[in-house]
């Protein structure tokens, strides 16, 4: 069975620091692709980044990075120079070759104050 | 592009009920998943269809079922509805010819309250 957590349940931080949300994922399938969603008040899911289980390079888009280490199982999520309208639940999430179903994480909470 | 729609956006129904939930996707993609989202349990898979088969399901009993229409467009049924179905449910869609590197797009979710 496959596992996704996000230990951490809410962060709060204040405007233009930096933050990163944690990842780390359980799975005994070689191949598997990872996800970042964001969810806003609205409650769509706003797709992030997906990453491939064979692509270990790390990413960067504007201000957001990721981390993706298959040593430690982990793909985190930095926000560099924070800003109030990344205020969003961010999901991470997990799918195997061969099957359609997204595994999540329970969400972190991010809350940034102007 | 148009992305995924989903109506109705709300819903109150009663014990007892059933209600019927729909969803369009993105032009193109032929594969719709359904996701209940909870407080309690946070997002769990429901089902995936794909060119009018359910292809994947996860574990929820037979009350929830769905369908999907030869446009792609798809359906979820929740009979003899409990207060505990009260959720949002977002549907997704994605290309998924062959269920390998595939990224599902989310609607707006429609959010079911059960009194």
């Amino acid at each position: 069975a496959q596992k996704v957590t996000q230990a951490q349940t809410e962060i709060s931080v204040v405007e233009k620091e930096d933050v990163t949300l944690d990842c780390v994922y359980e799975t005994r399938d070689t191949t598997y692709y990872l996800f970042w969603y964001k969810q806003p008040p609205s409650g769509e899911l706003v797709f992030l980044i997906r990453r491939n289980s064979f692509d270990e390079q790390n990413e960067i888009s504007g201000r957001y990075s990721w981390n993706f280490q298959k040593s430690t199982s982990s793909f985190n999520f930095t926000i560099t120079a924070s800003q109030v309208v990344d205020s969003a639940v961010y999901f991470c999430a997990l799918k195997i070759q061969g099957a359609q179903k997204l595994v999540f994480g329970q969400g972190t909470r991010l809350t940034i104050n102007p | 592009k148009a992305g995924v729609t989903q109506t109705p956006r709300y819903l109150i129904k009663t014990r007892g009920q059933q209600v019927t939930l729909s969803c369009s996707p993105i032009s193109g993609h032929r594969s719709v998943s359904w996701y209940q989202q909870t407080p309690g349990q946070g997002l769990q898979f429901l089902f995936e269809y794909f060119s009018e088969t359910q292809r994947n399901k996860g574990n929820f009993p037979g009350r929830f079922s769905g369908r999907q229409f030869s446009n792609s467009r798809s359906e979820m049924n929740v009979s003899t509805l409990e207060l505990g179905d009260s959720a949002l449910y977002l549907c997704a869609s994605s290309r998924s010819t062959n269920l390998g590197p595939d990224t599902q797009y989310f609607g707006p979710g429609t959010r079911l309250t059960v009194l």
